[in-house]
């Protein structure tokens, strides 16, 4: 069974600009969670999507946004970007449910620089 | 809200030496914890999880944790360090529908 894909893997933008992720969950996982790693602030919940409805949210500003497709896939995008974005971009996809011990499967990540 | 705190950033040991990572957390309710742990440039990989079913929780590579409810524990063990076991370990806690939220992590180091 193939793992949670992520693209691009690294990716290079200038402060304004806007940047799409990518990640395609584990086939049958319906649940995918996004995360921000950072040297200074580490790992840091961005948002989850069920059944293409944004079910946790994260304490970030309303430029991070995402969405997630019938078939799972989902994507996060960021406006305006700014050089604090910088970061290793990780992508989680779980099981159906809400059962909180469903291990989550984790991508490899994108490395987003911002210049 | 859940939390979860690391003790020590950085932990240095000896080859075929006792590994022990520390994580304490905070939590309303019966939590679920778990360790990660992250290579370089790779996502991150469950070593094992707490669901309440056994306090001692054995995971892969020989990593094992304890969930002490008293001490609000859940620190992760492997009596001998091996060189390949160089790398990050996350603890994480989760309350409800995968939320889940992570430690500040410890970076091991192996000497040979």
């Amino acid at each position: 069974k193939a793992g949670v894909t992520q693209t691009p893997r690294y990716l290079i933008k200038t402060r304004g600009q806007q940047v799409t992720l990518s990640c395609s969950p584990i086939s049958g996982h319906r649940s995918v969670s996004w995360y921000q790693q950072t040297p200074g602030q580490g790992l840091q919940f961005l948002f989850e999507y069920f059944s293409e409805t944004q079910r946790n949210k994260g304490n970030f500003p309303g430029r991070f946004s995402g969405r997630q497709f019938s078939n799972s896939r989902s994507e996060m995008n960021v406006s305006t970007l700014e050089l604090g974005d910088s970061a290793l971009y990780l992508c989680a996809s779980s099981l159906a449910g809400s059962a909180s011990y469903n291990e989550q499967f984790f991508g490899p990540g994108t490395r987003l620089t911002v210049l | 809200a859940q939390s979860v705190t690391q003790l020590g950033s950085h932990v240095s040991v000896s080859e075929g030496a006792l590994v022990l990572l520390r994580c304490n957390y905070s939590s309303s309710v019966p939590p679920y914890l778990f360790w990660y742990v992250q290579y370089p440039n790779q996502g991150l990989q469950l070593l094992l999880k707490y669901t309440s079913a056994a306090t001692l929780v054995k995971g892969i590579n020989g990593f094992e944790a304890e969930f002490k409810k008293s001490e609000t524990s859940f620190h992760l063990t492997k009596p001998s360090a091996h060189m390949s076991d160089a790398a990050e370990y996350f603890c994480a806690v989760s309350e409800q529908n995968n939320d889940m939220r992570f430690g500040a992590g410890t970076r091991l180091t192996v000497k040979p």
